[in-house]
């Protein structure tokens, strides 16, 4: 089985500092990897995601995220950050090789100050 | 057209109502979803619909029953729900149910309040 950590439950940000959030996941297979966000009473958008290929990642809104296979990691990355920001963030996974049953990490809030 | 639409946006029902969550998209896709998500929690899936077809149930309560009249309507009935099914009841959509790498769309969801 699969399963998705995001360590980060809050993470406070600055208005045009740069962020950084976390996801490790574990699994004895091949996973694609997704970042979704959800804004306050709102359904979920999609960011970015892994299939294959460059482990860099670009996504809308001036996201990024970077596929580490040797750390199980793919962290959600943004130069300058803007009030809009402020959501929730949710890394998740699907297994390769058939299936669509997505599991998600249990967020991270980001709050972008001024 | 990407947009995945839930009505209604908010519903309050009693115990012993029956009542129905609506779901629809036009983007010809054939997997359809339902997730439950509690206040500052990730999404939990519940069903998965292929073709139509009903292939995932998570163990649902049967007061939670889902049904897919065509590829692009998906309801979910419920019926003697309990306060604790109180939540955000998320649609969402991808193309092919065979692909797990498609994307899946979500809809803005139904706020549901069980007196």
């Amino acid at each position: 089985a699969q399963s998705v950590t995001q360590l980060d439950s809050q993470v406070p940000v600055f208005e045009e500092a740069p962020v950084e959030l976390r996801c490790n996941y574990s699994s004895s297979v091949s996973v694609y990897l997704f970042w979704y966000v959800q804004y306050p009473n709102q359904g979920l958008q999609l960011l970015l995601k892994y299939l294959s290929g460059s482990t860099l990642v670009k996504g809308i809104n001036g996201f990024e995220a970077e596929f580490n296979k040797s750390q199980t990691s793919f962290h959600l990355r943004k130069p300058s950050v803007h009030i809009s920001d402020t959501a929730e963030y949710f890394c998740a996974v699907i297994l390769t090789g058939g299936g669509n049953k997505l599991t998600f990490g249990t967020g991270t809030q980001l709050k972008v100050e001024l | 057209d990407t947009e995945v639409t839930q009505t209604p946006k908010h519903l309050v029902m009693g115990m012993t109502n029956k009542k129905s969550l609506k779901c629809e998209q036009h983007m010809g896709h054939r997997a359809m979803y339902w997730y439950k998500q509690k206040a500052k929690k990730p999404p939990e899936l519940m069903f998965v619909y292929s073709y139509e077809k009903l292939s995932i149930n998570e163990s649902v309560p049967s007061r939670f029953s889902p049904e897919c009249p065509n590829s692009s309507l998906l309801n979910l009935h419920l019926h003697a729900l309990q306060p604790e099914d109180s939540a955000l009841y998320l649609c969402a959509s991808s193309q092919d149910p065979g692909q797990g790498w498609n994307e899946q769309y979500f809809g803005p969801g139904t706020r549901l309040t069980v007196t």
